[in-house]
């Protein structure tokens, strides 16, 4: 069976540190990848997606980047973080190639000082 | 624009009662159509999904959902719930051909005794 997995699961940092967060999924090939941020009290909001090793695609401008370096590893990074950034960040994947729901990780919880 | 719209923010709910959780769409074409439950600090867990045939559709931990295409609505139900149920509810849309679900913004739902 197919598990995502995602860490830290918690993670303080102070404003203008690095942020590297990281999203691995097994049990499946060649799988659509997601990052999500949830702010308090708000819904998701999409952030990168990638249906393939080295392909990004970003939905909104920001502080942020993301790499999908090897098939099944997606990675959310920041040179250097803002406070805004604080938030709930989700990973997900959906089966490529046409399938339709996503799964999600369980979470990272960062918290900018 | 595609959207997701759950019109309500908050719903309390007592124990043993009845649920119904509201989500209209708006797209050109019917959309796959799917609905999320998230517990506090955890990720996103589907309950069920819709993408053609029968309207009524049944999903996990005894709820269900009805596609009505005239009201462009896939509203959630439970005909009782259980003080467990208490979290935080997604609905979510995908359009064939595109990689992305959109998400409304979520409604919690309190169970009091």
């Amino acid at each position: 069976s197919q598990t995502i997995h995602q860490w830290p699961a918690t993670l303080v940092q102070p404003v203008g540190s690095p942020l590297s967060l990281e999203c691995t999924v097994e049990g499946t090939s060649n799988p659509n990848l997601y990052w999500y941020r949830q702010a308090a009290g708000r819904g998701l909001q999409l952030l990168f997606y990638s249906v393939g090793i080295g392909q990004i695609s970003s939905e909104v401008p920001q502080n942020l980047s993301a790499s999908r370096p090897q098939d099944r590893q997606f990675i959310l990074s920041s040179k250097k973080l803002l406070l805004s950034d604080s938030g709930f960040y989700l990973c997900a994947w959906a089966p490529g190639g046409g399938n339709n729901e996503q799964f999600f990780g369980p979470g990272t919880r960062l918290t900018v000082l | 624009a595609q959207s997701v719209t759950q019109p309500d923010i908050h719903i309390t709910v007592s124990e043993g009662a009845s649920l119904e959780l509201r989500c209209n769409y708006s797209y050109g074409a019917t959309p796959y159509l799917f609905w999320y439950v998230q517990s506090p600090g955890q990720g996103l867990q589907l309950l069920l999904k819709y993408f053609s045939g029968d309207t009524l559709v049944q999903g996990i931990k005894g709820f269900e959902a009805e596609f009505k295409r005239s009201q462009s609505s896939f509203n959630l139900r439970k005909p009782s719930v259980h003080w467990s149920d208490a979290a935080e509810y997604f609905c979510a849309a995908r359009v064939t051909g595109f990689q992305k679900l959109v998400f409304g913004t979520g409604t919690r739902l309190l169970v009091s005794p």
